[in-house]
């Protein structure tokens, strides 16, 4: 299968732990994004990665989520201290850009993430 | 207001109807328009991507773009019960994209 797949698909902590989920893109994508997405919901973007770079964050990631692609392969996304409110399926979608052109994001099956 | 607008539904129709999902937006920077659909529990998969305004055919899918009035629609023809999902509407402004709430389609055999 070469799409993009997410580690673990689902995770059960209690509140004030810290969870890392992993994300592995199609292997000639430069570009990997998170989103968070709960019910009833479009995913929310929260960040994005060119290669190894992060270039932009929203809002929506506060200082207790942190994410890294450290070698422009696969990314890891890390929540502190995880909260009830952190509950939500976690996407990673990646995409291929050059020379001013981005094609679409192709999306993985999701982390779901349960704080107890 | 949201940057896009989409009717939750939720919506159901027979088998072999034809089925309208729409989305508008606000914000005429949006260069890229996609339809996802999403199986529950599942992570969305990329139905249509299209650039400019006007129609483009997939099979029993159609997506049509108005720039002008700031619409897209997905069109369903002879929709079947593997149909039913939720429909996300997504767009592009270059780095990042923005969802629709998605539009939740039961198709009754």
């Amino acid at each position: 299968d070469t799409g993009v797949s997410q580690d673990p698909r689902h995770k059960i902590t209690k509140r004030g732990q810290n969870v890392t989920f992993r994300c592995d893109p199609i292997s000639e994508h430069n570009r990997l994004y998170w989103y968070r997405q709960t019910l009833g919901q479009g995913p929310e973007f929260l960040t994005y990665f060119q290669n190894e770079a992060q270039l932009e964050k929203s809002r929506l990631l506060s200082d207790r989520f942190s994410a890294e692609r450290p070698k422009g392969s696969f990314s890891t996304l890390e929540i502190q201290r995880t909260e009830q409110g952190d509950s939500a399926m976690y996407l990673c979608a990646s995409s291929y850009t050059s020379g001013g052109f981005t094609d679409t994001q192709y999306f993985g099956p999701g982390t779901r993430l349960t704080v107890l | 207001q949201k940057e896009v607008e989409q009717d939750p539904g939720p919506l159901s129709v027979p088998e072999g109807a034809i089925v309208s999902l729409n989305c508008t937006y606000s914000n005429s920077a949006f260069q890229y328009f996609m339809w996802y659909r999403q199986y529950s529990r599942k992570g969305p998969e990329l139905l249509m991507y299209t650039y400019s305004s006007g129609n483009k055919e997939d099979g029993r899918f159609t997506a049509q773009v108005d720039k002008s009035s700031k619409y897209i629609s997905l069109f369903i023809r002879d929709s079947q019960p593997s149909d039913s999902a939720t429909y996300l509407c997504a767009m592009d402004r270059g780095n990042q994209f923005y969802f629709g709430t998605g539009t939740s389609l039961t198709v009754i055999p």
